[in-house]
């Protein structure tokens, strides 16, 4: 089982549309949560972190926990085709090392 | 001013050679780390450092030898390349140890002949 979980894609939503992204995890003591964009070519970019259960809104984006089911997703409302990236769930594990461990991410597609 | 920067952008070499990537962030962090993303665009740890000091080092071949002189800079040297080695190398820093968020830098593609 991998340590951290993503369906890879591609995800195809019409512009407009709300994508919603999907991650497990498997270290049921980690900590801390966060959903970064990597535009191809380029770098990852953070958008969203959590660290407690429920929802946390910021703009379009809104990150879900749920340490009960090992469970995190990202929501994005209003998709736009500037939204067309890669989105890489990482995960903080059980420990004060400060190491992510990264899925391998959703290939997100939002079609005009 | 760019937060983390690498050098160089990229870096094509043949096997056998060793080369270095340099790394530094001028956000004031503690912390620093290196990451490799393969040709399937996994993005894996390989190595953190805290105050100039080895706090992660993930079963990375000893090929690989980070260097910190100072807490600003994160440096990778690499041994004896091999054609595995290539994939796109990102530095990234926190603010300190347990404050997970990390910014990451450009990237640097390596390209092994």
């Amino acid at each position: 089982q991998k340590e951290v979980e993503q369906n890879s894609g591609p995800l195809s939503v019409p512009e407009g549309a709300i994508a919603s992204l999907n991650c497990t995890y498997s270290d049921r003591g980690s900590q801390s949560f966060f959903w970064y964009r990597q535009y191809s070519g380029k770098s990852p970019e953070l958008i969203m972190s959590i660290y407690s259960n429920g929802d946390k809104e910021d703009g379009r984006f809104t990150a879900q926990l749920n340490k009960a089911s090992q469970y995190v997703s990202l929501l994005i409302r209003d998709s736009q085709p500037s939204d067309s990236a890669t989105y890489l769930c990482a995960v903080g594990p059980s420990g004060n090392t400060g190491k992510l461990i990264f899925g391998q991410g959703t290939t997100l597609q939002v079609k005009p | 001013d760019t937060a983390v920067s690498q050098t160089p952008k990229y870096l094509v070499t043949q096997m056998g050679n060793d080369k270095s990537i340099k790394c530094e962030q001028n956000l004031g962090h503690d912390t620093m780390y290196w990451y490799k993303q393969d040709s399937k665009k996994f993005l894996k740890i390989m190595f953190s450092y805290n105050n100039k000091e080895l706090i992660i080092n993930e079963t990375v071949p000893n090929r690989f030898s980070p260097k910190s002189p100072d807490k600003a800079h994160l440096n990778l040297h690499i041994n004896s390349l091999e054609l595995g080695d290539s994939a796109v190398y990102f530095c990234a820093s926190s603010q300190e140890l347990g404050k997970n968020i990390q910014y990451f830098g450009a990237g640097t593609r390596l390209s092994v002949l």
